[in-house]
Protein backbone atom coordinates (compact mmCIF):
# COMPACT_ATOMS: atom_id res chain seq x y z
CA UNK A 1 0.00 0.00 0.00
CA UNK A 2 1.39 3.37 -0.98
CA UNK A 3 2.50 6.06 1.54
CA UNK A 4 1.26 9.26 2.18
CA UNK A 5 2.75 11.76 -0.52
CA UNK A 6 3.23 15.46 -0.18
CA UNK A 7 3.73 17.60 -3.30
CA UNK A 8 5.78 19.54 -4.05
CA UNK A 9 9.14 18.71 -2.13
CA UNK A 10 10.74 21.63 -2.09
CA UNK A 11 9.31 25.29 -2.39
CA UNK A 12 10.81 28.91 -2.79
CA UNK A 13 8.52 31.61 -2.62
CA UNK A 14 8.51 35.53 -2.10
CA UNK A 15 6.93 37.24 0.84
CA UNK A 16 3.77 38.21 -0.21
CA UNK A 17 2.99 35.42 -2.33
CA UNK A 18 0.80 32.50 -1.23
CA UNK A 19 1.43 28.96 -1.73
CA UNK A 20 -0.55 25.45 -2.01
CA UNK A 21 0.25 22.18 -0.54
CA UNK A 22 -1.01 19.25 -1.71
CA UNK A 23 -1.28 15.70 0.52
CA UNK A 24 -2.75 12.67 -1.27
CA UNK A 25 -3.55 10.18 2.53
CA UNK A 26 -2.77 5.98 2.60
CA UNK A 27 -5.81 4.58 0.81
CA UNK A 28 -8.92 4.16 2.67
CA UNK A 29 -7.42 7.10 5.28
CA UNK A 30 -9.75 9.65 5.43
CA UNK A 31 -8.55 12.08 8.09
CA UNK A 32 -5.96 14.27 7.18
CA UNK A 33 -3.79 16.54 9.71
CA UNK A 34 -1.38 19.16 8.80
CA UNK A 35 1.97 20.14 10.89
CA UNK A 36 4.36 22.97 10.84
CA UNK A 37 8.04 22.07 11.64
CA UNK A 38 10.28 24.79 12.72
CA UNK A 39 13.69 25.12 14.43
CA UNK A 40 12.18 27.76 16.64
CA UNK A 41 8.58 26.40 17.64
CA UNK A 42 9.17 23.24 16.72
CA UNK A 43 6.00 20.71 15.60
CA UNK A 44 2.83 22.76 15.33
CA UNK A 45 -0.85 21.16 14.40
CA UNK A 46 -2.57 23.34 12.33
CA UNK A 47 -5.61 22.06 11.00
CA UNK A 48 -7.49 18.08 10.78
CA UNK A 49 -9.81 17.43 7.83
CA UNK A 50 -11.93 14.40 7.83
CA UNK A 51 -14.97 13.83 5.33
CA UNK A 52 -13.95 17.03 3.43
CA UNK A 53 -14.59 18.29 6.61
CA UNK A 54 -12.35 20.50 9.17
CA UNK A 55 -12.76 18.84 12.83
CA UNK A 56 -9.64 20.25 14.38
CA UNK A 57 -7.59 23.92 13.90
CA UNK A 58 -4.38 24.98 15.70
CA UNK A 59 -3.41 28.55 16.89
CA UNK A 60 -2.54 29.53 13.36
CA UNK A 61 -3.99 32.84 11.61
CA UNK A 62 -6.26 32.74 9.21
CA UNK A 63 -3.48 33.21 5.89
CA UNK A 64 -3.76 29.33 7.08
CA UNK A 65 -6.40 27.27 5.19
CA UNK A 66 -7.46 23.98 3.90
CA UNK A 67 -9.56 21.70 1.99
CA UNK A 68 -10.07 18.42 1.62
CA UNK A 69 -11.65 16.26 -1.53
CA UNK A 70 -13.82 13.69 -1.43
CA UNK A 71 -10.90 10.99 -2.44
CA UNK A 72 -9.52 12.11 0.57
CA UNK A 73 -6.50 14.44 -0.97
CA UNK A 74 -6.05 17.40 1.29
CA UNK A 75 -4.39 20.86 0.38
CA UNK A 76 -3.42 23.62 2.51
CA UNK A 77 -2.49 27.43 1.37
CA UNK A 78 -0.64 29.94 2.99
CA UNK A 79 -1.62 33.44 1.59
CA UNK A 80 0.20 36.50 1.84
CA UNK A 81 3.82 34.46 2.96
CA UNK A 82 5.81 35.83 5.69
CA UNK A 83 9.40 34.62 6.08
CA UNK A 84 8.25 33.16 9.54
CA UNK A 85 6.26 30.91 7.03
CA UNK A 86 9.27 29.06 6.28
CA UNK A 87 9.11 25.53 7.81
CA UNK A 88 8.53 21.86 7.47
CA UNK A 89 5.40 20.97 6.57
CA UNK A 90 4.09 17.57 7.31
CA UNK A 91 1.25 15.76 6.76
CA UNK A 92 -0.35 13.05 8.06
CA UNK A 93 -3.40 10.58 7.49
CA UNK A 94 -5.12 8.22 9.79
CA UNK A 95 -7.95 5.91 9.83
CA UNK A 96 -9.18 7.89 13.09
CA UNK A 97 -9.77 4.86 14.52
CA UNK A 98 -9.18 4.40 18.23
CA UNK A 99 -6.01 3.71 17.76
CA UNK A 100 -5.02 7.16 16.96
CA UNK A 101 -1.97 6.76 14.92
CA UNK A 102 -1.08 8.83 12.05
CA UNK A 103 1.20 7.96 9.08
CA UNK A 104 3.44 10.99 7.97
CA UNK A 105 4.39 11.70 4.77
CA UNK A 106 8.11 13.21 3.52
CA UNK A 107 6.74 17.10 4.09
CA UNK A 108 6.97 20.23 2.05
CA UNK A 109 10.08 22.45 2.73
CA UNK A 110 8.76 25.87 2.00
CA UNK A 111 11.52 28.30 2.15
CA UNK A 112 10.22 32.14 2.06
CA UNK A 113 12.56 34.79 0.97
CA UNK B 1 -4.22 23.12 28.43
CA UNK B 2 -1.24 20.51 27.06
CA UNK B 3 2.22 20.74 27.46
CA UNK B 4 4.68 17.94 26.63
CA UNK B 5 8.43 18.28 27.48
CA UNK B 6 11.54 16.65 26.70
CA UNK B 7 14.34 17.49 28.72
CA UNK B 8 17.41 16.17 26.68
CA UNK B 9 17.95 18.12 23.40
CA UNK B 10 20.46 15.82 22.70
CA UNK B 11 21.92 12.48 23.57
CA UNK B 12 24.69 9.64 22.17
CA UNK B 13 25.14 6.69 23.23
CA UNK B 14 27.68 4.17 21.43
CA UNK B 15 25.96 1.19 19.12
CA UNK B 16 24.50 -1.70 21.56
CA UNK B 17 23.97 0.25 24.51
CA UNK B 18 20.87 0.98 25.88
CA UNK B 19 19.66 4.34 26.07
CA UNK B 20 16.51 6.04 28.04
CA UNK B 21 14.86 8.97 26.44
CA UNK B 22 12.87 11.05 29.15
CA UNK B 23 9.09 12.70 28.59
CA UNK B 24 6.91 14.55 31.03
CA UNK B 25 3.73 16.09 29.92
CA UNK B 26 0.55 17.97 32.17
CA UNK B 27 -2.36 17.15 31.69
CA UNK B 28 -5.49 17.25 33.49
CA UNK B 29 -7.25 14.49 31.48
CA UNK B 30 -7.69 10.84 32.22
CA UNK B 31 -8.36 9.34 29.30
CA UNK B 32 -5.11 10.51 26.56
CA UNK B 33 -2.88 8.34 24.42
CA UNK B 34 1.03 8.88 24.15
CA UNK B 35 3.48 8.11 21.26
CA UNK B 36 7.06 7.99 20.62
CA UNK B 37 8.05 8.95 17.00
CA UNK B 38 11.11 9.01 15.16
CA UNK B 39 11.91 11.01 12.53
CA UNK B 40 15.38 10.10 10.80
CA UNK B 41 18.05 13.05 8.96
CA UNK B 42 16.16 14.15 6.23
CA UNK B 43 12.98 11.23 6.45
CA UNK B 44 9.96 11.10 7.11
CA UNK B 45 8.42 10.84 10.93
CA UNK B 46 8.01 7.31 11.50
CA UNK B 47 5.79 5.80 14.64
CA UNK B 48 8.15 3.87 17.08
CA UNK B 49 5.45 3.33 20.00
CA UNK B 50 1.88 3.95 21.53
CA UNK B 51 0.59 3.96 24.74
CA UNK B 52 -3.36 4.30 26.06
CA UNK B 53 -3.39 5.57 29.78
CA UNK B 54 -5.74 3.41 30.46
CA UNK B 55 -3.33 0.72 30.27
CA UNK B 56 -1.10 0.33 33.36
CA UNK B 57 0.94 -2.12 30.94
CA UNK B 58 4.08 -0.53 29.23
CA UNK B 59 4.13 -1.10 25.73
CA UNK B 60 7.35 -3.01 23.84
CA UNK B 61 7.50 -3.03 20.21
CA UNK B 62 10.98 -5.31 20.13
CA UNK B 63 13.63 -3.27 21.17
CA UNK B 64 11.47 -0.52 21.78
CA UNK B 65 10.06 0.02 25.34
CA UNK B 66 8.28 2.33 27.63
CA UNK B 67 8.31 3.32 30.98
CA UNK B 68 4.60 4.97 32.09
CA UNK B 69 4.20 6.65 35.18
CA UNK B 70 0.67 7.95 34.51
CA UNK B 71 0.70 9.44 38.26
CA UNK B 72 4.04 10.99 37.79
CA UNK B 73 3.38 12.17 34.37
CA UNK B 74 6.31 10.16 32.83
CA UNK B 75 6.66 8.35 29.45
CA UNK B 76 10.21 7.53 28.79
CA UNK B 77 11.32 5.43 26.24
CA UNK B 78 14.18 2.47 26.13
CA UNK B 79 15.94 1.70 23.13
CA UNK B 80 17.87 -1.22 23.70
CA UNK B 81 20.71 -2.70 21.85
CA UNK B 82 21.02 -0.06 19.97
CA UNK B 83 21.68 0.10 16.70
CA UNK B 84 23.44 2.95 13.70
CA UNK B 85 19.99 2.70 12.50
CA UNK B 86 18.37 4.93 15.58
CA UNK B 87 20.10 8.19 15.25
CA UNK B 88 17.27 10.21 14.41
CA UNK B 89 15.03 13.16 16.09
CA UNK B 90 12.80 11.64 18.91
CA UNK B 91 9.71 13.12 19.44
CA UNK B 92 7.03 12.55 22.47
CA UNK B 93 3.80 13.28 21.78
CA UNK B 94 -0.04 13.40 23.24
CA UNK B 95 -3.52 13.28 22.26
CA UNK B 96 -6.31 13.59 24.48
CA UNK B 97 -9.34 11.36 23.98
CA UNK B 98 -12.38 12.08 21.64
CA UNK B 99 -13.72 12.90 18.57
CA UNK B 100 -12.45 16.63 18.46
CA UNK B 101 -9.45 16.10 19.62
CA UNK B 102 -7.30 14.82 17.39
CA UNK B 103 -4.61 16.62 17.05
CA UNK B 104 -0.70 15.64 17.98
CA UNK B 105 0.72 17.88 21.03
CA UNK B 106 4.68 17.24 20.20
CA UNK B 107 7.83 17.83 22.59
CA UNK B 108 10.38 19.80 21.46
CA UNK B 109 12.50 16.54 20.46
CA UNK B 110 15.84 15.06 21.41
CA UNK B 111 18.38 14.30 18.94
CA UNK B 112 19.84 10.67 19.68
CA UNK B 113 23.06 9.83 17.86
CA UNK B 114 24.43 6.24 17.89
CA UNK B 115 28.02 6.22 17.80
CA UNK B 116 29.97 3.35 16.35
Amino acid sequence: KAGVTQTPRYLIKTRGQQVTLSCSPISGHRSVSWYQQTPGQGLQFLFEYFSETQRNKGNFPGRFSGRQFSNSRSEMNVSTLELGDSALYLCASSLRTAAYEQYFGPGTRLTVT
Amino acid sequence: AQTVTQSQPEMSVQEAETVTLSCTYDTSENNYYLFWYKQPPSRQMILVIRQEAYKQQNATENRFSVNFQKAAKSFSLKISDSQLGDTAMYFCAFMKHGDSNYQLIWGAGTKLIIKP
